[in-house]
């Protein structure tokens, strides 16, 4: 079974500032797919940046970056230049392939982040 | 545009009634999930579907119930069985292919009450 932790409940980040939120996963297969989302308060899930087990190089999108340690098993979250916007619940979430074909995207609890200005 | 709608935004349910909440989406994904939200939580997978006809127990499907006769379509039922049904309800698809980078893509949510 795969997990998935998110150790930080609550982060302040100064507007223009770097942050990092972290996320470690547990699991036993050498194929998996790992997601970080976005959440405001409106209650939308915003797909921010993927990164794949056997990519070597880790995912950029704009101003996120995914901190891919592979031997740690951690997939860490930057977020650089930090907006007001950028307010808003995060969530690491893993997928795995089980038997059948079928998939399973399993979700941490995610981190709130408050950027303050 | 291509997206997931989730109906009702909010929905309310009084003790002993089943509800359902409405999912549909035009995206031409196989794969659609059912998640639930309690406040400060992460996600909970309930049920999920890759084909027609076809669904799987997610982590906590005790209470709910599901059914996929359209490919568009995969409503969520709250029955009198789930004794703690307020949360928040997310629905989501993906495309059903091997190992990609393709997200799920989720609506905007129903949330739910007891009266």
């Amino acid at each position: 079974a795969q997990k998935i932790t998110q150790t930080q409940p609550g982060m302040f980040v100064q507007e223009k500032e770097a942050v990092t939120l972290d996320c470690t996963y547990d699991t036993s297969d050498q194929s998996y797919g790992l997601f970080w989302y976005k959440q405001p308060s409106s209650g939308e899930m915003i797909f921010l940046i993927y990164q794949g087990s056997y990519d070597e190089q880790n995912a950029t999108e704009g101003r996120y970056s995914l901190n891919f340690q592979k031997a740690r098993k951690s997939a860490n979250l930057v977020i650089s230049a930090s907006q007001l916007g950028d307010s808003a619940m995060y969530f690491c979430a893993m997928r795995e392939h089980l038997s059948g074909g079928y998939q399973k995207v399993t979700f941490g609890t995610g981190t709130k982040l408050q950027v303050i200005p | 545009d291509g997206g997931i709608t989730q109906s009702p935004k909010y929905l309310f349910r009084k003790e002993g009634q089943n509800v359902t909440l409405s999912c549909e989406q035009n995206l031409n994904h196989d794969a659609m999930y059912w998640y639930r939200q309690d406040p400060g939580q992460g996600l909970r997978l309930i049920y999920y579907s890759q084909i027609v006809n076809d669904f799987q127990k997610g982590d906590i499907a005790e209470g709910y119930s599901v059914s996929r006769e359209k490919k568009e379509s995969f409503p969520l039922t709250v029955t009198s069985a789930q004794k703690n049904p307020t949360a928040f309800y997310l629905c989501a698809s993906s495309i059903k292919t091997g190992w990609d980078n393709q997200p799920q893509h989720f609506g905007d949510g129903t949330r739910l009450s007891i009266l």
